[in-house]
């Protein structure tokens, strides 16, 4: 089973600032099997970025993601006041799926 | 437009059952993996099962192993998780969600909320 480990547990920033969040695998994922997810209070999560790199349909060209192997970064460019959730990285194989524990964004 | 509606939580005693269904229309069914989704109060994303598009392979999270069953209808696009021996920590707000390539999820259901309790 791959764990994965978002750092830092809460962001702290203010609009129009950069937020980068960490996603950090025990084991190598495949690139094509990395995806992060936004979730606002009381809401569903939503797709932002799979294949590691990839921006989901709808999706504003501030969020971006990168890495390999082991670490993944989601980079949010311009924090605007809506980005304030709760981020998940997501790793799938063929029997197991596994989300991080989570990273709070608050905007100040 | 897809839609995922999940239905069937409730307050339960720990060591019954409950069934959970997710109702899928504005797409085609049966090409698609479906998974259940929980998230315990406070907490993160837990995934529970995955059932792939023709219903043949099945897969559990370790904490549901041998208590929990998904199954699906693609004559009826719907999937189903049968909980039994519900314990406490099976509280919390289970979603489906469509599968992509066995890679993420695209569409989530709002939410079936659980609860087990004494």
């Amino acid at each position: 089973e791959i764990v994965l480990t978002q750092s830092p547990g809460t962001l702290s920033l203010s609009p129009g600032e950069r937020a980068t969040l960490s996603c950090r695998a025990s084991q190598s994922v495949g690139s094509s099997y990395l995806a992060w997810y936004q979730q606002r209070p009381g809401q569903a999560p939503r797709v932002l970025i799979h294949d590691a790199s990839s921006r989901a349909t709808g999706i504003p060209d501030r969020f971006s993601g990168s890495g390999s192997g082991t670490d993944f970064t989601l980079t949010i460019s311009r924090l605007e006041p809506e980005d304030s959730a709760v981020y998940y990285c997501q790793q799938s194989g063929t029997s197991f799926w596994t989300f991080g524990q989570g990273t709070r964004v608050e905007i100040k | 437009q897809v839609y995922l509606v999940e239905s069937g939580g409730g307050v339960v005693q720990p060591g019954t059952s409950l069934r959970l269904s997710c109702a899928a229309s504005g797409f085609t069914f049966k090409n698609y993996g479906m998974h259940w989704v929980r998230q315990a109060p406070g907490k993160g994303l837990e995934w529970v099962a995955v059932v792939w598009h023709d219903g043949r392979n099945k897969y559990y999270a370790n904490s549901v192993k041998g208590r929990f069953t998904i199954s699906r209808d693609n004559s009826e696009n719907t999937m189903s998780l049968q909980m039994n021996s519900l314990r406490a920590e099976d509280t919390g707000v289970y979603y489906c969600a469509r599968d992509i390539r066995s890679a993420y999820y695209d569409y989530w259901g709002h939410g079936s909320p659980v609860i087990v309790s004494s």
